[in-house]
């Protein structure tokens, strides 16, 4: 089976600050991919990031960055220099076959 | 704009009435999925089609629920005798199968079909 966790409920920092959002995850299986998704207030699921597990290269994208360590199941995901537009829900999710599994999410609060 | 889209967008209907709702993927997507999501809960898998085929459903995906792709484009999920447990968002997703990235294909979604039983 497969397993996501956020540990992270919800998270308030102030405009600039760093923030990592932590991802832990379970599978039994050798090959899946990995997602970042930001969920605004709107509703929609706006994909950040996908990795698959061969490749443990950490991802940078402008203010957002990746960490994926495969010996300890994590995938997170840090913002640099945060801004209140990064206010939203961020899910991590763990794709295998076609099929995701959603982490509960970590509301992610930046105040000016 | 050329990414999913869904319709409605909210929906009210009182206990016992069906809804339906639509989905369009993006063009050339020939995989669709459905999902569901409820407050404060990631979204949970519902079914998935692969053109006109739905290969897989949940089961969350009680008998009141179907869902169909009847040329491979669109779909539609309907909920039928609705129950207060089915208010939730209802998300539509979809991607390309790449031969040899069996699961590796990003999948994107719709803005959701806010539904709300009374």
């Amino acid at each position: 089976a497969q397993k996501v966790t956020q540990a992270q409920t919800e998270i308030s920092v102030v405009e600039k600050e760093d923030v990592t959002l932590d991802c832990v995850y379970e599978t039994r299986d050798t090959t899946y991919y990995l997602f970042w998704y930001k969920q605004p207030p709107s509703g929609e699921l706006v994909f950040l990031i996908r990795r698959n597990s061969f490749d443990e290269q950490n991802e940078i994208s402008g203010r957002y960055s990746w960490n994926f360590q495969k010996s300890t199941s994590s995938f997170n995901f840090t913002i640099t220099a945060s801004q209140v537009v990064d206010s939203a829900v961020y899910f991590c999710a763990l794709a295998s076959n076609y099929k995701l599994t959603f982490g509960k999410g970590t509301l992610l609060t930046v105040n000016p | 704009d050329t990414g999913v889209s869904q319709d409605p967008r909210h929906k009210i209907t009182k206990r016992g009435q069906n809804v339906t709702f639509r989905c369009d993927p993006i063009s050339e997507h020939n995989r669709l999925y459905w999902y569901r999501q409820t407050l404060g809960q990631g979204p949970e898998f519902l079914t998935y089609f692969q053109n006109e085929a739905q290969l897989e459903k949940s089961r969350l995906l009680s008998d009141r629920f179907s869902a169909e792709r009847p040329k491979g484009s669109f779909s539609t999920l309907e909920i039928q005798r609705t129950e207060q447990g089915d208010s939730a968002m209802y998300l539509c997703a979809s991607s390309k199968l790449i031969q040899g990235v069996p699961s590796g294909n990003t999948i994107y979604f719709g803005e959701g079909s806010w539904l709300t039983v009374v």
